[in-house]
């Protein structure tokens, strides 16, 4: 069955670059995402990146997609105290729509 | 606001009651999902709906759980008899259509004494 692993913590100095990493296992999904959570609150989408693709860049953050490993793996550059956050990426089922997320990456910058 | 609201944000229940969530989502998208969020793990679907339609159920609901869109605009998430497990983050997200970006709402967070 379909299976998304995220390591559970990161801790990062402001200003650093943090890189988030994320396993998958079907390897049929079409899209893959990443949603950022602040305490409380619903989920924002931050990014996504179609399977055919390598890279995204949008801003600040870069998306990494090693199809054969089965990677997926999100670079924040320039973190600030603001994105502080527990990160998930997601998987989206193919023919089906439902989204299979991991257990989350907490990320905790400090000063 | 044209986001996914949800309401209310918080219920408190005692087990063995009923309770009911709405989502409105964003206007004009097709589908509408739930999922479940329990403390320290990642969201887990629950159901999905392409206009008034259910489509797909997932087996974590059971028959105390019911799902509703009946003029394919909000829903509403029905759980009879509450049980302690039930306390969760309930999450409502919609789309355009298929393979479309899901957009989540603030969440509904069920706490069963």
């Amino acid at each position: 069955g379909e299976d998304v692993e995220q390591s559970l913590f990161l801790s990062v100095r402001e200003g650093d670059s943090s890189v988030i990493n994320c396993t998958y296992t079907d390897s049929s999904s079409t899209y893959l995402y990443w949603y950022k959570q602040e305490p409380g609150a619903g989920l924002q989408l931050l990014t996504y990146i179609f399977s055919n693709m390598d890279m995204k860049q949008d801003q600040r953050l870069t998306v990494l997609l090693n199809k054969k490993d089965k990677h997926l793996s999100l670079r924040i550059a320039d973190t600030q105290t603001g994105d502080s956050a527990i990160y998930f990426c997601a998987e989206e089922v193919k023919n089906t729509d439902k989204l299979i997320f991991g257990t989350g990456t907490r990320l905790q910058v400090f000063p | 606001d044209t986001g996914v609201s949800q309401d209310p944000r918080h219920k408190i229940t005692k087990r063995g009651q009923n309770v009911t969530f709405r989502c409105d989502p964003i206007s004009e998208h097709n589908r509408l999902y739930w999922y479940r969020q329990t403390l320290g793990q990642g969201p887990e679907f629950l159901t999905y709906f392409q206009n008034e339609a259910q489509l797909e159920k997932s087996r974590l609901l059971s028959d105390r759980f019911s799902a509703e869109r009946p003029k394919g605009s909000f829903s509403t998430l029905e759980i009879q008899r509450t049980e302690q497990g039930d306390s969760a983050m309930y999450l409502c997200a919609s789309s355009e259509g298929g393979a479309d970006t899901q957009y989540f709402g603030p969440g509904t967070r069920l706490t069963v004494l």
